[in-house]
């Protein structure tokens, strides 16, 4: 039981380069998201899918396209890369209907974006 | 909107001394709230919650009571260790299964030997 995987670990781009970062989860979880984390201000919502074939915006989903076409993967793709994009991407997934459930993350990407 | 807030870090303490993270926030609805658990180089780990008021998490030592009069939720253990040093997030979620995290933007903790 893996868990949470995502690659890569690191990436540098160029800006207007375009990359996916990969995610995904044995657990048969419904519920998967993903987070940008930085410095002082949390981890904030960028997209989520409750189920294959369904996505939807997080708080800030801008410059961002997910699909979900399996339950097992949730890639993130940036089409045309922006230094405000550089930051530590998390990946997380759960039960979708379990009250309170936990959210199992991802080790998380590191993108730097010049 | 939902908003938390917690106590900016870094938090420095010496081995065994008493830890207290402050967390508030700022939520429409009944929330459950969390706190997660960042150690270097890794994901977020779930460290306790609790889903209405007055409900106590606890885990490894820590605890947060669930204060709805003051909107707090505020992370204490008695006896820190080394171990212990990390990032603390504090979150809420208003859906039913815990999911749309809301975080607050995270205390590091630095535990001196």
């Amino acid at each position: 039981n893996a868990g949470v995987t995502q690659t890569p670990k690191f990436q540098v781009l160029k800006t207007g380069q375009s990359m996916t970062l990969q995610c995904a989860q044995d657990m048969n979880h419904e519920y998967m998201s993903w987070y940008r984390q930085d410095p002082g201000m949390g981890l904030r919502l960028i997209h989520y899918s409750v189920g294959a074939g369904i996505t939807d915006q997080g708080e800030v989903p801008n410059g961002y396209n997910v699909s979900r076409s399996t339950t097992e993967d949730f890639p993130l793709r940036l089409l045309s890369a922006a230094p405000s994009q550089t930051s530590v991407y998390f990946c997380a997934s759960s039960y979708a209907t379990r009250g309170a459930d936990t959210q199992y993350f991802g080790p998380g990407t590191r993108l730097t974006v010049l | 909107g939902n908003s938390v807030t917690q106590m900016e870090g870094p938090v420095t303490l010496s081995e065994e001394a008493f830890l207290t993270i402050n967390c508030t926030y700022t939520a429409t609805g009944y929330p459950s709230l969390f706190w997660y658990v960042q150690y270097p180089g890794e994901g977020l780990q779930l460290l306790l919650k609790a889903t209405k008021a007055d409900d106590k998490g606890s885990n490894k030592g820590f605890e947060a009571t669930y204060r709805k009069e003051t909107t707090s939720f505020h992370l204490e253990k008695g006896s820190v260790q080394v171990s212990d040093s990390a990032v603390y997030f504090c979150a809420l979620s208003e859906d039913n299964a815990g999911n749309m995290l809301t975080f607050g933007g995270g205390t590091r903790l630095m535990v001196k030997p």
